[in-house]
């Protein structure tokens, strides 16, 4: 079965940090390129990254430039997002998603707060 | 970044009639290797994001074949036929044709009258 799980959600502090994980099943990862979209609650999607095949290219949304690094390991067919400088604005549900198609995860929630 | 526009952000509908959905954007999606990077997206409540349609007007395998897609340049229409109960959701366009950034519409929320 073609799967993505992520993990690594939680509470932060405004300024922390966090690492999501995602790791693929069912399909050849390292031949597809990833994303990660976010959803602040009760609001729309939000595309946050993409990362390609190889992992030699990735972009950002301009509102987390600077601030999010994206990476995979193919070898253990695993997406990461390092999140620093969390803000309010950064909450919401996480996906990670397959070419933006028709594989996406679960998601897994972001919660910044004091 | 390409602004994606959806109207109407709110559709009531009656089970059984058609329904219609619009998103523009605000440049041409044609992309220099002559293919149009329009999808639609549907959102249950409470579930993750499902792609139905691509490249303006190619359904998903498993979706119905009430759901359809069409338009080109800058205006898409994603059309349901005949709404049923499990359509209820938001649709989302999504366009890829001039990325980084992939950008979406803000979603419009279909619901059963």
């Amino acid at each position: 079965e073609v799967q993505l799980i992520e993990s690594g959600g939680g509470l932060v502090q405004p300024g922390g940090s966090l690492r999501l994980s995602c790791v693929a099943s069912g399909f050849t990862f390292s031949n597809y390129e990833m994303n990660w979209v976010r959803q602040a609650p009760g609001k729309g999607l939000e595309w946050v990254s993409s990362i390609s095949s190889s992992g030699s290219v990735i972009d950002y949304a301009d509102s987390v430039k600077g601030r999010f690094a994206f990476s995979r390991d193919n070898a253990k067919n695993s997406l990461y997002l390092q999140m620093n400088s969390l803000g309010a604005d950064d909450t919401g549900v996480y996906y990670c998603a397959r070419s933006l198609g028709v594989v996406w995860g679960k998601g897994t929630t972001v919660t910044v707060s004091s | 970044d390409v602004v994606m526009t959806q109207s109407p952000l709110s559709l009531p509908v009656t089970l059984g009639q058609a329904a219609s959905i619009s998103c523009r954007s605000s440049q041409s999606l044609v992309h220099n290797d002559g293919n149009t990077y329009l999808n639609w997206f549907q959102q249950r409540p409470g579930q993750s994001p499902r792609r139905l349609i691509y490249k303006v007007s190619n359904r998903d395998s498993g979706v119905p074949d009430r759901f359809s897609g069409s338009g080109s340049g800058t205006d898409f229409t994603l059309k349901i036929s005949r709404v049923e109960a499990e359509d209820v959701g938001v649709y989302y366009c999504m366009q890829g044709t001039h990325w980084p950034p992939v950008t979406f519409g803000q979603g419009t929320k279909v619901e059963i009258k």
